[in-house]
């Protein structure tokens, strides 16, 4: 199957932009997600990007592909507290299966 | 509201027995996944269906059964044989085709094995 890495921790400053990088093994899913899981609970879609773009800009989200090294990316501007909370990047397989990473837990310092 | 519903939140099992997690949702998705989370692990597939009677195995099956008898249910059993069942669940659906793909989750359901 797909393997997927993240770094598991990031700690930011209130105000600081955060990026958040994922690798990937397989290239053939049509999209790529980005997934956020507040403390004890669901995940919720943030945002995904099609394959064949190279960015997408929603609000404070930008999310880049760089389908060549396999790298996935997403930048939170202006980074809230209320930001705070472990972010997946996912991606679809075959059959519907979907493929996450091990998740990044975001610390945002006031 | 349109949503998935996980009963119970929590959940403590002595070992030996098994234990049925439920998980319903009214978004009339074909599709219906079981993941264990476990912490800097992300997410592992257990069980997943695309229809009512027909279901797959995921990437850590073993210790684990499902049914999908009806569309918007998909009950997940963790019996005696699963070794390390302590962790938290989490139950997701999407449509059947890839639309955006996107999966809706439920809240979770964390079991403790005492």
């Amino acid at each position: 199957g797909e393997d997927v890495e993240q770094s598991l921790f990031l700690s930011v400053r209130e105000g600081d932009s955060s990026v958040i990088n994922c690798t990937y093994t397989d290239s053939s899913s049509t999209y790529l997600y980005w997934y956020k899981q507040e403390p004890g609970a669901g995940l919720q879609l943030l945002t995904y990007i099609f394959s064949n773009m190279d960015m997408k800009q929603d609000q404070r989200l930008t999310v880049l592909l760089n389908k060549k090294d396999k790298h996935l990316s997403l930048r939170i501007a202006d980074t809230q507290t209320g930001d705070s909370a472990i972010y997946f990047c996912a991606m679809a397989g075959t059959f519907n299966k979907f493929y996450f990473g091990s998740g990044t837990k975001l610390n945002v310092k006031p | 509201d349109g949503g998935i519903t996980q009963s119970p939140k929590y959940l403590f099992r002595k070992e030996g027995q098994n234990v049925t997690l439920s998980c319903e949702q009214n978004l009339n998705h074909d599709a219906m996944y079981w993941y264990r989370q476990d912490p800097g692990q992300g997410l592992r597939l257990i069980y997943y269906s695309q229809i009512v009677n027909d279901f797959q195995k995921g990437d850590i099956a073993e210790g684990y059964s499902v049914s999908r008898e009806k569309k918007e249910s998909f009950p997940l059993t963790v019996t005696s044989a699963q070794k390390n069942p302590t962790a938290f669940y989490l139950c997701a659906s999407s449509i059947a085709a890839l639309d955006t793909g996107e999966l809706f989750f439920g809240e979770g359901s964390r079991l403790t094995v005492l």
